[in-house]
């Protein structure tokens, strides 16, 4: 099955500066990569998705890059504030009818004020 | 925005007892729902697929009898935890996928179940 890694675990940025979380995927069929953010105690929300279809994509200050070659996409986050503290968690799904996804380990960000 | 609810958000249970957590979409119809459980600190874990009339579809290593799924219409599934034991203890939390959608999955707020 579809196996996907996250790093880094932690991520510590002082306000203002980028923050940028990595993933790798498995399987070469997975066509489909959200990103989503959850704060203690809530529910994942989704912040921006991707499909293989598309090598980039970008809302306000976050973007995503995605390299099929290399099975990695990549969450960018720029002019990083403190209420983009919380988890990050990538997954990765092939799509189809069951439209599962794999989730990483998850990133935790902090951001300094 | 799609709306995913669930209910209870979180409920303290003794040993032996079962609970039950209702997951439900509220504007839109979802096909499949997936039930995750979350340990403090962790990622999500896959626990079943659920698809409205017909068996859920589990993952290695989750007891299907333990872990009863009902999915009976396209705005509601339920997982009934049977037997409930302290290591039980968990968030679980599902998700909906639009069926207008091919792929975009919304997430319920989880319940915090703790077994005493």
């Amino acid at each position: 099955g579809e196996n996907v890694e996250q790093h880094p675990s932690t991520l510590s940025v002082q306000e203002g500066d980028s923050a940028v979380i990595k993933c790798t995927y498995s399987d070469s069929a997975s066509n489909y990569f959200p990103w989503y953010k959850q704060e203690l105690g809530k529910r994942p929300q989704l912040i921006i998705d991707i499909r293989s279809n598309v090598g980039e994509k970008k809302d306000q200050r976050i973007a995503v890059t995605l390299n099929k070659t290399a099975k990695h996409f990549s969450l960018h986050i720029t002019e990083t504030q403190p209420e983009d503290s919380a988890v990050y968690f990538c997954a990765a799904s092939l799509g189809n009818a069951g439209n599962m996804l794999t989730f990483g380990g998850g990133t935790r960000l902090m951001v300094k004020p | 925005g799609a709306v995913v609810s669930q209910h209870p958000s979180w409920v303290i249970c003794k040993s032996g007892t079962s609970v039950k957590i209702e997951c439900r979409s509220l504007d839109f119809q979802a096909t499949t729902m997936f039930w995750y459980r979350q340990f403090p600190k962790q990622s999500l874990m896959l626990m079943a697929t659920s698809n409205e009339g017909s068996k859920a579809t589990y993952e290695q290593g989750v007891e299907k009898d333990k872990f009863l799924i009902n999915h009976a219409s396209l705005t509601l599934s339920t997982l009934t935890v049977t037997s409930a034991h302290p290591e039980d203890s968990s968030f679980y939390i599902c998700s909906a996928r639009d069926a207008s959608s091919t792929d975009t999955q919304y997430f319920g707020p989880g319940t915090r179940l703790t077994v005493l």
